[in-house]
């Protein structure tokens, strides 16, 4: 079936310094990858998606390249903001079943 | 741009009141989902929809009930509410996989 694996935050960083927020996949068939990011009391916004192997999605500065060989789909940001702070989910998708990760809370400080 | 609406943003209820959360979307998508958000931000979905008078049970077990009777509104009831219902709802809709949320409701039972 499908899972997915975040790593645990919080992930704490000062302003600009880069970003590495680590997710691994397991999927049957040909998942489509995403990142949502939540921010304080709203819902989920989709952030960036890729739906094939080595397809790179990208928004805001943020980055995520889609893995088969390692079944990692890791988001990374050149320089965090304090306005990156947030939560941040990576999804999974195969055959119709969408498998949410944990989430990874990031906080940025000036 | 997408547009899906939840109501109410915040609601307060006493034990044993029968409470129905609203859910619209407007852009016309078959599959709509609940989810529970726990305070360690995990995502448990709890019901979902792939169109009209199609509902079916989530992954996590819920004491909750919705109907699907129009595309746009996929409402949720909770007959007979108490303290461990208390939680962030939110609801969603999707097209290829993509996920779209409302800003979601913050229930609290006493």
């Amino acid at each position: 079936g499908n899972s997915v694996t975040q790593m645990e935050g919080p992930v704490t960083l000062s302003e600009e310094a880069f970003l590495t927020i680590n997710c691994t996949y397991t999927a049957t068939g040909y998942p489509s990858l995403f990142w949502y990011v939540q921010y304080p009391g709203e819902g989920l916004q989709l952030l960036l998606k890729a739906t094939k192997a080595d397809d790179k999605g990208s928004n805001k500065g943020f980055e995520a390249t889609y893995r088969k060989e390692t079944t990692s789909f890791h988001l990374e940001k050149g320089s965090v903001q304090v306005s990156d702070s947030a939560v941040y989910f990576c999804m999974n998708t195969g055959f119709q079943k969408l498998v949410f990760g944990t989430g990874t809370r990031l906080l940025v400080s000036p | 741009e997408a547009d899906i609406y939840q109501t109410p943003r915040y609601l307060v209820i006493g034990t044993g009141k029968k409470i129905t959360l609203e859910c619209s979307q407007t852009m016309g998508h078959d599959k709509m989902y609940w989810y529970q958000q726990d305070p360690g931000m995990e995502l448990h979905l709890i019901h979902y929809s792939y169109g009209v008078n199609s509902t079916e049970k989530g992954d996590l077990s819920s004491e909750s009930t919705v109907s699907r009777i129009r595309t746009e509104h996929f409402p949720l009831t909770l007959e007979s509410a108490r303290p461990s219902h208390t939680s962030q709802y939110l609801c969603a809709s999707s097209v290829y996989n993509e996920q779209f949320f409302g800003p979601g409701t913050r229930l609290t039972v006493l």
